[in-house]
């Protein structure tokens, strides 16, 4: 069985440039969660997708989007980056809806210059 | 206002010392509570996790929690902390009519001295 896996682990961009960011759930996972985390702070939930579909979005502009693949992966992608976005972006997946069991990958971590 | 708290931004302790790492909740119901361990540059491990039932959870590496309904309180321990132990502490909850996400608290950073 394997984890929750994101890539690419590091990447730098420049304000303005837009950024895809990856993510494979773990097998049996339909459900994929993006969680920003800023340095020194919490991780802070910016959508959920659940059979492709997205299901829940917290305070962040439409600039973050996303998809989820019938495979159940997924990606985010962020537009017009600013320098308030570097920071390290997390993925969770889960079986269903509920977020009482999600598993982490290692995070992207993404420097905005 | 609705949150999670985490009163202790950073603790240290010696190798062999007991540990206790303090998370308060502002919610109207109790929410479902979790403790995860992120080590640095890595991604979110859970600890444990409390849903209902008995108040003393167990978890991995030796940690426990107390669910204190009365002060609203989730707080992790640990008798004896090793220096692999040393990593950011983050408290969440899920809420029980919202269950579509995690929300976390600021984060514990615990070092270890030997």
């Amino acid at each position: 069985e394997t984890g929750v896996t994101q890539s690419p682990t590091h990447l730098i961009k420049t304000r303005g440039q837009q950024v895809t960011l990856r993510c494979s759930s773990q097998s049996g996972h339909n459900t994929v969660s993006w969680y920003q985390q800023a340095l020194g702070q919490g991780p802070q939930f910016i959508f959920q997708y659940y059979r492709e579909e997205e299901n829940g979005r917290g305070n962040f502009p439409p600039r973050f989007s996303g998809l989820q693949f019938p495979n159940y992966s997924s990606e985010l992608n962020v537009n017009a980056l600013e320098l308030d976005d570097s920071a390290l972006y997390l993925c969770a997946s889960s079986e269903g809806l509920s977020n009482t069991e999600a598993f982490f990958g290692q995070g992207t971590r993404l420097t905005v210059v | 206002a609705q949150s999670v708290t985490q009163p202790d931004i950073h603790i240290t302790v010696s190798e062999g010392a007991s540990l206790e790492l303090r998370c308060n909740y502002s919610y109207g119901a109790t929410p479902y509570l979790f403790w995860y361990v992120q080590s640095p540059g890595q991604g979110l491990q859970l600890l444990l996790k409390y849903f209902s039932g008995d108040t003393l959870v167990q978890g991995i590496k030796g940690f426990e929690a107390e669910f204190k309904r009365s002060q609203s309180s989730f707080n992790l321990r640990k008798p004896s902390v090793h220096w692999s132990d040393a990593a950011e502490y983050f408290c969440a909850v899920v809420l029980v009519y919202n269950t579509d996400k995690l929300i976390f608290g600021t984060g514990t950073r615990l070092q270890v001295f030997p």
